[in-house]
């Protein structure tokens, strides 16, 4: 069973349209983090969302973490050929061990110019 | 963040042989991890490493196969011992950086193909 559940699997969209991508669990988590892999990389760190509710901005990447944090978006606007990659969110479980992450199986978004 | 390295970037072994995997930090850190991602996967944690003391490791992972050291505050090696083709997949080695929300950052990886 997947604890950390991300949808779409596979995104493939054209310059300037924008997206939304889903991590959602049954289980609470007290911190979720979301981060972008390239080929041949390792995750990149994006962003860390803490409190429920919160709505964090990068530039075009905006990311919620829902009320009750089981859940987490992101949604990017206006994608470029530069956001092409695979994104994970990942997160630290509430009352777990505070160093261990979950991580979801990642949604691979292709950006086509 | 901390810069972290990883040797080598990928091999190409064959079943019932070992591979170590090195991985070098540009400052010293208290906590290492090891992940494996298999294709499709989700990242999956192998074990902690924690300098002067031994691995933790995840369920479905024990010492004999995947032995790890820690000597030192800014290196740690992961071998994969008698590979099968089952263990092809991206090795990664991660530090924490957050000590209150757990954010950790990433080697490069390393890319294990066993035929």
């Amino acid at each position: 069973t997947q604890l950390l559940e991300q949808s779409p699997q596979f995104l493939s969209i054209q310059e300037g349209e924008n997206l939304t991508v889903y991590c959602n669990s049954s289980s609470v988590f007290s911190s979720l983090q979301w981060y972008r892999q390239e080929p041949g990389e390792g995750p990149v760190l994006l962003v860390t969302v803490v409190t429920g509710g919160e709505v964090k901005k990068l530039k075009r990447l905006t990311f919620q973490f829902g009320d009750a944090r089981k859940d987490s978006s992101l949604h990017i606007t206006a994608a470029q050929p530069g956001d092409t990659g695979l994104y994970l969110c990942a997160g630290a479980l509430s009352g777990g061990s505070n160093y261990k992450l979950t991580f979801g199986k990642g949604t691979l978004l292709t950006v086509n110019p | 963040s901390a810069v972290i390295s990883q040797k080598p970037s990928r091999d190409i072994c064959q079943r019932g042989t070992s591979l170590t995997i090195q991985c070098q930090v540009d400052s010293q850190v208290t906590m290492m991890f090891w992940y494996r991602q298999q294709p499709g996967q989700s990242l999956t944690l192998i074990a902690t490493a924690n300098q002067g003391s031994e691995a933790t490791y995840e369920s479905g992972f024990v010492i004999d196969k995947f032995p790890i050291s820690r000597p030192n505050l800014t290196f740690s090696t992961l071998t994969v011992s008698n590979m099968s083709p089952e263990d092809s997949s991206i090795y990664l080695c991660s530090t924490r950086e957050g000590p209150i929300y757990n954010e950790q950052f990433f080697g490069p990886g390393t890319r294990l193909t066993v035929l």
